[in-house]
């Protein structure tokens, strides 16, 4: 599976957006980016996912850039309880067993 | 839908004693379950991936016989930390994906806090 390249920290307004980035530049064309997030002392909690178009649900959006080797997680308003740490993860669709390999992630603090 | 649960949240044992934890998929029949370990400050490691009715893929590193995963339904799986030692204190998560866990999202449980004293 590819390798993916995350900032280690990042501070966010409460109300204004969060735009976490994601450097994946080995991705193959069969990839997928998933992002999950995980709150302290909980388990990760799934947020979205994408392979080239970008995608949107009631939690985020993701952009994915046309050569697909960057992304961005983007939480429109974000709230104190969206403080966690970001997992971008690429993960093939037929090898290994479908397993995700978490890299450090983004820790997301956002500030009242 | 896609929950995931573990059971217990929190246990501590002393040293030599095995301890059991269950993970449940409430409202999907899971095929594949995964099982990683995080230690404090640390990301998640996965420790190995069962597939229902077949035996589990450790990863590297992992030793099977200390931890025993069964996943004898589409809904558990088990994993037994076999005479458990301080070192072995961590937070164990699972996480569940149905279809074979090919291409499909996992979704997580919340996790067990052991502690081994």
């Amino acid at each position: 599976d590819a390798k993916t390249t995350q900032p280690t920290s990042m501070d966010c307004a409460e109300g204004r957006a969060a735009n976490l980035p994601c450097n994946h530049s080995t991705i193959s064309g069969n990839e997928y980016v998933y992002w999950y997030r995980q709150i302290h002392s909980q388990g990760p909690q799934y947020i979205i996912h994408g392979l080239k178009n970008n995608e949107t649900n009631e939690m985020a959006s993701l952009i994915i850039t046309e050569d697909r080797k960057s992304s961005t997680l983007i939480l429109p308003h974000a709230t104190l309880r969206d403080t966690a740490v970001y997992y971008c993860i690429v993960r093939a669709l037929y090898n290994q067993g479908g397993k995700l390999i978490f890299g450090q992630g983004t820790e997301l603090s956002v500030k009242p | 839908g896609a929950v995931v649960s573990q059971h217990p949240s929190r246990v501590i044992c002393k040293s030599g004693t095995s301890v059991k934890i269950e993970c449940r998929s409430l409202d999907f029949q899971a095929t594949t379950m995964f099982w990683y370990r995080q230690f404090p400050k640390q990301s998640l490691m996965l420790m190995a991936t069962s597939n229902e009715g077949s035996k589990a893929t450790y990863e590297q590193g992992v030793e099977k016989d200390k931890f025993l995963i069964n996943h004898a339904s589409l809904t558990l799986s088990t994993l037994t930390v076999t005479s458990a030692h301080p070192e072995d204190s961590s937070f164990y998560i699972c996480s569940a994906s149905g279809a074979g866990g090919r291409g499909d999202t996992q979704y997580f449980g919340p996790g067990t806090r052991l502690t081994v004293l």
